[in-house]
């Protein structure tokens, strides 16, 4: 049973540029959060869907930053026009369809983000 | 809001020696309680979780009591080893029975020595 997948695991991009993540969550797990790791700190919650939904985007910038979780597919968080101040590991974890807040959430290996 | 504060590291330690990680919570409702581990260069596992009061978690030898009271969650460990040596994140959810997203405390780097 593969457990949550992130691709790709290390992304340079150059400022200006646009980066997406993909993020595939356990079989049979229908919710899919994205947190964001800075150097030296711990993660933080940006965003929350199920499928073809955004349930709670209160972590997410107001700019750049935009999630989705399609019928098909794994889901992408995309940024655009990237600078500096995003180079972060951003993870992405996933959780069964009856989710509530006792239920674990599976973290995938994350993403490693620089901007150069 | 909800917060999680957990003792800054670096935790240097001996092999052998007896862990405690602080944490301590603020919430707005009756959170679940989790200790996250993160070795180099991957991303977390759950080590352990409790989901109500009084409630102890445990895994690997690694416990923690809810204390609701104190609203604390202590990592603790009678025996450590070098294979301990990661980054220990305690964390939350206060959704009311929803689900929403955890809300970290900074993380303890752990480092234990042969």
């Amino acid at each position: 049973n593969a457990g949550v997948m992130q691709n790709p695991r290390h992304l340079v991009r150059r400022r200006g540029q646009e980066a997406r993540l993909r993020c595939s969550p356990m079989k049979g797990h229908s919710h899919v959060y994205w947190y964001r790791q800075l150097p030296e700190e711990g993660l933080k919650f940006m965003v929350y869907l199920q499928k073809e939904n955004i349930i709670d985007e209160s972590g997410m910038p107001k700019e750049r930053f935009s999630a989705e979780f399609p019928k098909e597919g794994p889901s992408i968080l995309r940024i655009q026009q990237v600078v500096r101040g995003d180079s972060a590991a951003y993870f992405c974890a996933s959780s069964p369809p009856r989710a509530g807040s006792t239920d674990t959430q599976y973290f995938g290996p994350g993403t490693r983000l620089t901007v150069l | 809001g909800n917060s999680v504060t957990q003792m800054e590291g670096p935790v240097t330690l001996s092999e052998e020696a007896f862990l405690t990680i602080n944490c301590t919570y603020t919430a707005t409702g009756y959170p679940s309680l989790f200790w996250y581990v993160q070795y180099p260069g991957e991303g977390l596992q759950l080590l352990l979780k409790a989901t109500k009061a009084d409630d102890k978690g445990s895994n690997k030898g690694f416990e923690a009591t809810y204390r609701k009271e104190t609203t604390s969650f202590h990592l603790e460990k009678g025996s450590v080893q070098v294979s301990d040596s990661a980054v220990y994140f305690c964390a939350l959810s206060d959704s009311g029975g929803g689900a929403d997203g955890l809300t970290f405390g900074k993380g303890t780097h752990l480092i234990i020595q042969p």
